[in-house]
């Protein structure tokens, strides 16, 4: 089965720098996508960043790109010029390219932005 | 475009006690997920369908869990009895694809607070 771990529960990052969240997880699959949530406070969860695993370029959006690295099974979210409203519960998640549309979560990471 | 709306925003119950949430998908989304989120933990699914019809429902504790989307488009989902550990927050979720791989996106409502005392 597959599993997806954050490792840091929480992080803080000042105001305009630069913040890394870490992720991990196990397949035996090939292929596959992977994302990045983001649930602020109130709690609607929003799609950051997805990362097709047949693709080898990190995918960008704006600020926030990643570090996908296949064969280490590790999908790092960095955030650019970290903003207070990206203060929020970011979680990492894993789904199957191939029948089962299932996506799981990591147990994500709260990121705080410090002023 | 309006996105999924869930009600209630909060409810309050006693142990043993029955509940209902709602969930009205995106227009046009074939694809409705229930997941439950633990405070502390990721969404975990609880159950999908693909129009009207079940896809997934094996992290479903069917002994008191149950979901309906009558029609393939609306969708509620039943607790009865309640329990102290169904206290979380339900999310609905909603895509516009049919099964065919993993490149759809989701869209979440805002969820329901469950507190079970």
């Amino acid at each position: 089965a597959q599993t997806v771990t954050q490792s840091q529960p929480e992080m803080s990052v000042q105001e305009a720098e630069t913040v890394t969240l870490s992720c991990t997880y196990d397949t035996s699959e090939s292929d596959y996508y992977l994302f990045w949530y983001k649930q602020p406070p109130s709690r609607q969860m929003i799609l950051v960043i997805r990362q097709e695993a047949y693709k080898q370029q990190n995918a960008t959006e704006n600020r926030f790109s990643v570090n996908f690295q296949k064969a280490a099974k590790s999908f790092s979210l960095k955030i650019s010029d970290s903003q207070l409203g990206d203060a929020a519960m970011y979680f990492c998640a894993y789904r199957s390219a191939g029948g089962d549309d299932k996506i799981i979560f990591g147990k994500g990471t709260r990121l705080h932005i410090l002023p | 475009e309006a996105g999924v709306a869930q009600s209630p925003r909060y409810k309050i119950i006693e142990k043993r006690q029955s509940v209902a949430f709602w969930c009205n998908p995106i227009s046009g989304h074939a694809t409705l997920y229930w997941y439950q989120q633990i405070l502390g933990q990721g969404p975990k699914l609880l159950i999908q369908f693909q129009n009207n019809g079940v896809v997934d429902d094996s992290q479903l504790p069917k002994d008191r869990f149950s979901a309906e989307r009558l029609k393939g488009v609306d969708s509620t989902l039943k607790i009865q009895p309640a329990k102290l550990e169904d206290s979380a927050v339900y999310l609905c979720a909603s895509s516009k694809a049919l099964l065919a791989g993993g490149s759809q996106k989701e869209f979440f409502g805002p969820g329901t607070r469950l507190t079970v005392l």
